[in-house]
């Protein structure tokens, strides 16, 4: 068990709906990040948040969207579906400053069908 | 921009062979080097990483790499491989500069035979 905890583990789901994935960061932890993975384009970095607010920008959709919350977890809206969303979605989260190398830890990602 | 290269997509390599999965990076600025391991059906976890010093970083399971500035890669490696160390491997650079964004490159699948 890394610590970050992410739900759902699996979802289905049909063209056109709307989806929220959660992840809750290992404690101590202030950044979380959001990846997704899949097989044609590999982990592509998605978004970051620090500490309730938004700190990089990556490969994002506009129809996706995320936010962090004062209690420090996550959530990352997918809307309006399509099926190359499907894709297994990772959280990680990191405690930045220290030697200011961010080493993540992920969580087992939330994998979504989208039929 | 920071970029990640990892010029194998897959690795086959018998028992108790070495290996030696490479990655190179671009980068305008200083950065920090990572490697990253997926087990099947599970998330990434930190193998070692290179933040300065010796070039010659040592990780978990057996593993090291060597940053090598010049050539702009950072290259894993491992005498004597197991059934175990089947696996995705990922590289990953952070800039120093702005070390928020962690960029990874596309995996290399090494495969242990028995």
């Amino acid at each position: 068990d890394s610590g970050v905890t992410q739900t759902p583990k699996h979802l289905i789901t049909a063209t056109g709906q709307r989806v929220t994935l959660r992840c809750s960061p290992r404690s101590g932890d202030l950044s979380v990040y959001w990846y997704q993975q899949s097989l044609d384009q590999g982990l592509q970095f998605l978004i970051q948040y620090y500490n309730g607010e938004e700190r990089a920008k990556g490969n994002i959709l506009e129809r996706f969207s995320a936010q962090q919350f004062p209690d420090l977890h996550s959530e990352l809206n997918l809307s309006s579906l399509e099926l190359g969303d499907s894709a297994l979605y990772f959280c990680a989260s990191s405690v930045l400053g220290g030697s200011g190398a961010n080493v993540l830890t992920f969580g087992a990602g939330s994998r979504l069908t989208v039929l | 921009a920071q970029s990640v290269t990892q010029l194998d997509s897959q690795v086959p390599v018998f028992e108790e062979a070495p290996v030696e999965l490479r990655c190179n990076y671009s980068s305008s600025v200083s950065v920090y080097l990572f490697w990253y391991v997926q087990y099947p059906n599970q998330g990434l976890q930190l193998l070692l990483k290179y933040l300065s010093g010796s070039t010659l970083v040592k990780g978990i399971n057996g593993f090291e790499a060597e940053f090598n500035k010049s050539q702009t890669s950072f290259h894993l490696r491992k005498p004597s491989v197991h059934i175990s160390d089947t696996a995705e491997y990922f590289c990953a650079v952070s800039d120093k500069t702005s070390y928020d964004k962690v960029i990874f490159g596309p995996g290399t699948s090494l495969s242990v035979i028995p």
